[in-house]
């Protein structure tokens, strides 16, 4: 029983085209979170949602639209790919909002070609 | 905004030699401190965490970490390494409300020679 499955594994897809990474918990997370990890293997946080509300945005392109529509999702979906859109994405869920530890899937690379 | 800083980037050790990978952080508030691991082609695993009471915590696989407030540094430590510890590991930071979600540093590739 995998807590939090994200699919794809791997996406490798042309400039300019639209794809969605989907996230699913069954932990009953409160909070689920979407991390990109570059190709030097940098993690930083993309986007926060708490009891399906947006929490944290942060420095993303608006091309780039999560879109959680209960608690245990929250898919990622890219419009306009670009070349450095290729990355590590990581999605992960914490019990509530700060002061438990993170659950995190086991990452989609995207590769854009 | 904090910042959390990871010294070494690469390291090489031979089996049963002793750890220690550095973290500082730049937050002077309230802090909940982390180290994940990530074994190759793998997802991130926690290791183990901070939140409060004693400073010296205690996680999976013989690692453990100190966290020193007056030097903002949560140090990983491991007494005696192994093969299966060569992974990337990460430490990071969430400040006290979680309002930020992590801040992780910037990882250390770590490589253990049999």
């Amino acid at each position: 029983d995998t807590a939090v499955s994200q699919t794809p594994k791997y996406l490798v897809t042309q400039m300019g085209n639209d794809k969605s990474i989907k996230c699913e918990q069954n932990l009953g997370h409160d909070t689920m979170y979407w991390y990109k990890q570059d190709s030097k293997k940098f993690l930083k946080i993309m986007f926060s949602y708490n009891n399906k509300e947006l929490i944290i945005n942060e420095t993303v392109p608006n091309r780039f639209s999560p879109k959680s529509p209960d608690k245990a999702h929250l898919n990622l979906h890219i419009n306009s790919l670009e070349l450095g859109d290729s990355a590590v994405y990581f999605c992960a869920s914490s019990r509530k909002q700060g002061s438990t530890e993170a659950f995190f899937g086991q990452g989609t690379r995207l590769t854009v070609v | 905004a904090q910042s959390v800083s990871q010294h070494n980037h690469h390291v090489i050790l031979s089996e049963a030699a002793s750890l220690e990978l550095g973290c500082n952080y730049s937050y002077g508030g309230t802090v909940n401190l982390f180290w994940y691991v990530q074994y190759p082609g793998q997802h991130l695993q926690l290791l183990l965490k901070y939140f409060s009471g004693d400073p010296l915590v205690k996680g999976i696989k013989g690692f453990e970490a100190e966290f020193i407030k007056s030097k903002f540094s949560f140090n990983l430590r491991k007494p005696s390494v192994q093969w299966s510890d060569t992974a990337e590991y990460f430490c990071a930071v969430m400040q006290g409300g979680g309002a930020d979600g992590l801040t992780f540093g910037k990882g250390t590739h770590l490589i253990i020679q049999p």
